[in-house]
């Protein structure tokens, strides 16, 4: 597609349950980036993926989140267990071989009630 | 990768020239420099990217002094849809690094 495509737009849940969030990046772009800002906050980095390389996972908060990149293509996180702090906004990011030059997506809002 | 230093916001009114300072005194021979830009509810966006001297785009330029330091990205006679929050961000071009976004300098144009 021509941009950096994130589903749901906003989701709102209950403590406890789990959830996966959905990140189309731009076509060929073989990085995709996964950060988290809290409101007024700076981006927090989460997970980085390289083409086939093993994913750097190094800014993830706990066990509890984990992603994948199927076909490096289309990624999901997935926040299992959610806690009222991983309420935020998750953004998504690709870009070519180089990392410069990011292209983000506007975001998926998690909620947790 | 090399720590950034901006400040934390700024005011300016409409059809002035805005310079956001940002100091990386550790910044390595490889790293380049690269400033986002982020409205509220949208992911930020991608405005300039230097290594040394100057760059200029249609939307800012970037000044880079021969120590490289320190850059400033200089916006031309802002409107009110400047107001955004800035990034600064110090980093190989290369791959195999996620660049680390700090708080930004949140820039508030009035009129």
């Amino acid at each position: 597609g021509a941009g950096v495509s994130q589903s749901p737009s906003n989701k709102v849940t209950e403590k406890g349950k789990d959830v996966e969030l959905r990140c189309d990046p731009i076509s060929g772009h073989t990085a995709l980036y996964w950060y988290r800002q809290s409101l007024g906050q700076g981006l927090e980095f989460l997970i980085y993926f390289q083409g086939n390389s093993a994913p750097d996972k190094s800014g993830l908060p706990s066990d509890r989140f984990s992603a994948e990149r199927t076909g490096g293509s289309v990624s999901t996180l997935t926040i299992q267990r959610t806690q009222q702090e991983d309420s935020a906004v998750y953004l998504c990011a690709s870009s070519p071989f180089l990392p410069h030059g990011y292209t983000f997506g506007s975001g998926t809002r998690l909620t947790v009630v | 990768l090399a720590k950034t230093t901006q400040p934390i916001s700024m005011d300016s009114y409409e059809g002035q020239e805005v310079n956001i300072t940002c100091s990386h005194n550790n910044i390595a021979t490889n790293d380049y420099i690269t400033w986002y830009q982020q409205f509220p509810s949208q992911g930020p966006r991608f405005i300039i990217q230097g290594y040394k001297t100057k760059v200029t785009n249609e939307v800012a330029s970037l000044f880079i002094p021969a120590d490289r330091k320190s850059s400033t990205l200089s916006l031309p006679r802002v409107s009110l849809s400047d107001t955004a929050v800035y990034y600064c961000l110090v980093g190989p071009n290369q791959a195999g690094t996620a660049l680390i976004f700090g708080k930004g300098t949140t820039l508030s144009v009035s009129s």
